[in-house]
């Protein structure tokens, strides 16, 4: 069965540091891959999504993501957080029925 | 405007109480899901449907049921709400398949 791990259940970095958020899926196929973000109060807004090609995915909000194939990853990255990325971060992977799978979420911390 | 809303957005009941949340969108897609938020669980899918004749059931449907009224109406029913039904719901929208699903700003519910 297809699932969606987030290692980290909570992550605290200082502004103006760099960001890794990991990801890791279990599917059979090439997967569908996507990374969500929630802000306090709000509903999830797409980051961004992979669905073939570069393996590297450029998304808003200056965030990328990677697929590795070989580790069944898709680690989210920004160079330089701001106190606005404070949010927490949901990693996604379709799966069958056309149904997708989320993960528990890490939550991003920012220290001034 | 918003183009997936949500009502009521805050609601509090007690325990045997019916309740509906609804679910619009203007996005004019056909899928539509239901979801449920709790701490630490991450997303969990409840009811999901493709279009106006086609219902399926989540991940954790027992205690909740569904209309699609419309393709732009879905609506989330607990026929009797139990305390351990708290938490917040989001419906979403998706175009077609393994694609990005839009969200609403979630209804958050507690059962007293």
């Amino acid at each position: 069965a297809q699932s969606v791990t987030q290692p980290d259940i909570h992550i605290t970095v200082s502004e103006g540091a760099s960001l890794e958020l990991r990801c890791n899926y279990s599917y059979g196929a090439t997967p569908y891959l996507f990374w969500y973000v929630q802000s306090p109060g709000q509903g999830l807004q797409l980051l961004l999504k992979y669905f073939s090609g570069d393996t590297l995915v450029q998304g808003i909000k200056g965030f990328e993501a990677e697929f590795k194939r070989s580790q069944s990853s898709f680690n989210l990255r920004k160079p330089s957080v701001h106190w606005s990325d404070a949010a927490e971060y949901f990693c996604a992977v379709g799966a069958t029925d056309d149904k997708i799978i989320f993960g528990k979420g890490t939550r991003l911390h920012i220290l001034p | 405007d918003a183009d997936v809303t949500q009502t009521p957005r805050n609601r509090i009941t007690k325990t045997g109480k019916r309740i509906m949340l609804e679910c619009s969108q203007t996005k004019g897609h056909d899928r539509m899901y239901w979801y449920r938020q709790d701490p630490g669980l991450g997303l969990r899918l409840i009811y999901y449907s493709f279009d106006v004749k086609d219902i399926n059931k989540g991940e954790i449907s027992d205690g909740y049921s569904v209309s699609r009224q419309a393709q732009a109406k879905f609506s989330l029913s607990l026929e009797s709400a139990i305390p351990n039904q708290t938490a917040l719901y989001f419906c979403a929208t998706s175009p077609a398949s393994y694609n990005e699903q839009f969200f609403g700003p979630g209804t958050r519910l507690t059962v007293l």
